[in-house]
C-alpha cells in the first residue's frame, strides 16, 4: 500500500494566495521529498528535507517535517498560475533505497 | 543534475503486443528505477535496475510481464509485454542523484492500449 496520504486531494485558490498541502506517512524515513507534475508529464524535484531537519525553504516554497507526527507540509507562497500542477510527497524509507509516493494534491491557481 | 531522455514519449498499442521503453541518462548512475502511474493515480515502483545484475521487482510486478535490461550505467529499457487495456499508464524512469537519493525523472511514456 502507498506510504503517504496527502490532503487535500484537490485545492483551488486565487493567484497570489498561499497554498498548503499536507502529507502523512506510516514508517520511519530517511528523508521526504516533494515533487511537481504538470499535465501527466515527468516529475520535477522541488525540495528534500532530511529526517533530522524540521523546516526548509527554497524560494517561494517552505517545507516542514514533524517526525513525531509522521507528517510534512508544503507551503507555496504568493501562488502563480504557473504553479497549477499535481504535487506529490515521496518518502525515502529507512533500509530501502527507493521512494514511496503519496496520492498527490491537484493544485489549481485561478487568475 | 542528471538529464534523462525517455523514448517514446507516447504510444498507442494493440492488446497482446509488447512495447519497449528506453531511458538514457547523461551521466553514469548506479541504480535506475521504473515507475507506473495509472490514470489519475500516484506513482508505483515497478522495479529497481542495477547494472550487471537482475532487476529487483516490487510486489505485484513480475519479470515476465515487465522485463528490464540494464546493459550499462547510462541506459535501461522496460518492456511491457502482452499488453492489455489495464496497462494503459504513464511509465517513468528515475535515477539517483550524486548523494544517492533518488530525485530525477524522465518525462514519461504515456501508453494507451486499445
Amino acid at each position: 500500500s502507498q506510504q503517504g496520504e496527502e490532503d487535500p486531494q484537490a485545492l483551488s485558490i486565487q493567484e497570489g494566495e498561499n497554498a498548503t498541502m499536507n502529507c502523512s506517512y506510516k514508517t520511519s524515513i530517511n528523508n521526504l521529498q516533494w515533487y511537481r507534475q504538470n499535465s501527466g508529464r515527468g516529475l520535477v524535484h522541488l525540495i528534500l528535507i532530511r529526517s533530522n531537519e524540521r523546516e526548509k525553504h527554497s524560494g517561494r516554497l517552505r517545507v516542514t517535517l514533524d517526525t513525531s507526527k509522521k507528517s510534512s507540509s508544503l507551503l507555496i507562497t504568493a501562488s502563480r498560475a504557473a504553479d497549477t500542477a499535481s504535487y506529490f510527497c515521496a518518502t525515502g524509507i529507512q533500509g530501502a533505497q527507493k521512494l514511496v509516493f503519496g496520492q498527490g494534491t491537484r493544485l489549481t491557481i485561478n487568475p | 543534475s542528471a538529464v534523462i531522455s525517455q523514448k517514446p514519449s507516447r504510444d498507442i498499442c494493440q492488446r497482446g503486443t509488447s512495447l519497449t521503453i528506453q531511458c538514457q541518462v547523461d551521466s553514469q548512475v548506479t541504480m535506475m528505477f521504473w515507475y507506473r502511474q495509472q490514470p489519475g493515480q500516484s506513482l508505483t515502483l515497478i522495479a529497481t535496475a542495477n547494472q550487471g545484475s537482475e532487476a529487483t521487482y516490487e510486489s505485484g510486478f513480475v519479470i515476465d510481464k515487465f522485463p528490464i535490461s540494464r546493459p550499462n550505467l547510462t541506459f535501461s529499457t522496460l518492456t511491457v509485454s502482452n499488453m492489455s487495456p489495464e496497462d494503459s499508464s504513464i511509465y517513468l524512469c528515475s535515477v539517483e542523484e550524486q548523494g544517492g537519493i533518488q530525485a530525477f525523472f524522465g518525462q514519461g511514456t504515456r501508453l494507451t492500449v486499445v
